[in-house]
């Protein structure tokens, strides 16, 4: 069966510090795979998505970037964060009919 | 751009069926409906999907109605577990979900 791995579950981080979250897929192969951002008590924005390695399409133009090394690992990035930045960011992969199941999420509070 | 129209809040009494609505008035013919739903810090579960015929699987039922301008979600038998956020999405051609804020379900004792 399919797994999607987030880490680290939560992280505090001071503005300007970098950032570095990864999302890993485990029992399928070339997956599409997404990045969404959750501000509190609003919907999900999506921000990258990714139909194969090296493959980003972007969706929001901001200071955060992502990237596909590897056909199951998709990592979100940023050299310097914004308070702006704090939220819930989820990864997800899409099935054969293109539902998309989620990762158990990232909580970033940048102080 | 989420392209669908929810009510923000609902409250269903647990053991009844809840019944919630979307509009997706400007959904093209070869886009799909899906439901999703988000309990409290987690990520969101998908739910169910359709095209334009009706859908029922272990967790709930679809009904799409004929114009396909509209939708409505069923929980059979609403449990407190069942509260949570749900959305409604209409995937794009580009196969990619714009989530909007959802109906928020909660489920009185």
């Amino acid at each position: 069966s399919q797994t999607i791995h987030q880490w680290p579950a939560t992280l505090v981080q001071p503005v300007g510090s970098p950032l570095s979250l990864e999302c890993t897929v485990e029992g399928t192969s070339n997956p599409n795979l997404y990045w969404y951002r959750q501000a509190a008590g609003r919907g999900l924005q999506l921000l990258f998505y990714s139909v194969g390695i090296g493959q980003i399409s972007s969706e929001v133009p901001q200071n955060l970037s992502a990237s596909r090394p590897q056909d199951r690992q998709f990592i979100l990035s940023s050299k310097k964060l914004l308070l702006s930045d704090s939220g819930f960011y989820l990864c997800a992969w899409s099935g054969l009919n293109y539902e998309q199941y989620f990762g158990p999420g990232t909580r970033l509070t940048v102080t | 751009d989420a392209k669908t129209t929810q009510p923000p809040s609902m409250d269903c009494a647990e053991g009844r069926a809840a019944n919630l609505p979307c509009n997706h008035s400007t959904i093209s013919g070869n886009e799909y409906v899906y439901w999703y739903r988000q309990i409290h810090s987690q990520g969101p579960q998908y739910i169910i999907h359709g095209l334009k015929n009706n859908e029922t699987n272990e967790m709930a039922s679809l009904i799409i109605t004929e114009d396909r301008k509209s939708s409505t979600l069923i929980l059979p038998h609403a449990t407190l577990r069942d509260t949570a956020v749900y959305y409604c999405i209409v995937r794009t051609t580009g196969n990619q979900f714009y989530f909007g804020t959802g109906t928020s379900l909660t489920v009185i004792p």
